[in-house]
């Protein structure tokens, strides 16, 4: 079975730029969510999605989005970049119902953004 | 509100030593989750275990070992004979037994060094 995918694994950017991710769950996950990594704040919850529907969302400002497919298939967009955004940005896919925190999380290898 | 405390930012072991990894968390709910990720240097973060509050039992899995004790708020990680390919950073994380991703709650993570 194929694990979490995501693409690009490493992005460049400048401030004010946008960014789309893209994360692949694992077949038959239909729950995705979405963390930020970065070596002040360590890992930040962003986003919940659970059937196209996004169930919760983390603290972070309107620039961040997202949205889930009817295949599951989950992005994340970053608008108006700042140097601060620059972070490693894991997606994680689960089975079961609304992704309760029981089932477990498989986590894809991440997206390293860098905003210069 | 809850909170995760790993005080060992950083770790140094010889292989074959025995290395225990700090956990101690804080919360309000009756009943939990817990759980360990490896972060290895691929990025993608890596399901060790997840333990129940209600379930105090320590745990063995091969090389690995656990020990929750909710009377010190405590779930340490211990490897034994530890081996190069365990160089990773260690990651102790805390939900409430209703939450979903949203509700995960990280801690800082302990790097660990394993060389020969």
């Amino acid at each position: 079975k194929a694990g979490v995918t995501q693409t690009p694994r490493y992005l460049i950017k400048t401030r004010g730029q946008q960014v789309t991710l893209s994360c692949s769950p694992i077949s038959g996950h239909r729950s995705v969510s979405w963390y930020q990594q970065t070596p002040g704040q360590g890992l930040q919850f962003l986003f919940e999605y659970f059937s196209e529907t996004q169930r919760n969302k983390g603290n972070f400002p309107g620039r961040f989005s997202g949205r889930q497919f009817s295949n599951s298939r989950s992005e994340m967009n970053v608008s108006t970049l700042e140097l601060g955004d620059s972070a490693l940005y894991l997606c994680a896919s689960s089975n079961g119902l609304a992704g309760r925190i029981y089932n477990e999380q498989f986590f894809g290898p991440g997206t390293r953004l860098t905003v210069l | 509100a809850q909170k995760v405390t790993q005080a060992q930012t950083e770790i140094s072991v010889v292989e074959k030593e025995d290395v225990t990894l700090d956990c101690v968390y804080e919360t309000r709910d009756t009943t939990y989750y817990l759980f360990w990720y490896k972060q290895p240097p691929s990025g993608e973060l890596v399901f060790l275990i997840r333990r129940n509050s209600f379930d105090e039992q320590n745990e063995i899995s091969g090389r690995y070992s656990w020990n929750f004790q909710k009377s010190t708020s405590s779930f340490n990680f211990t490897i034994t004979a530890s081996q190069v390919v365990d160089s990773a950073v260690y990651f102790c994380a805390l939900s409430p037994d209703t939450g979903t991703a949203s509700k995960l709650t990280f801690g800082t993570g302990t790097r660990l060094q394993v060389t020969l």
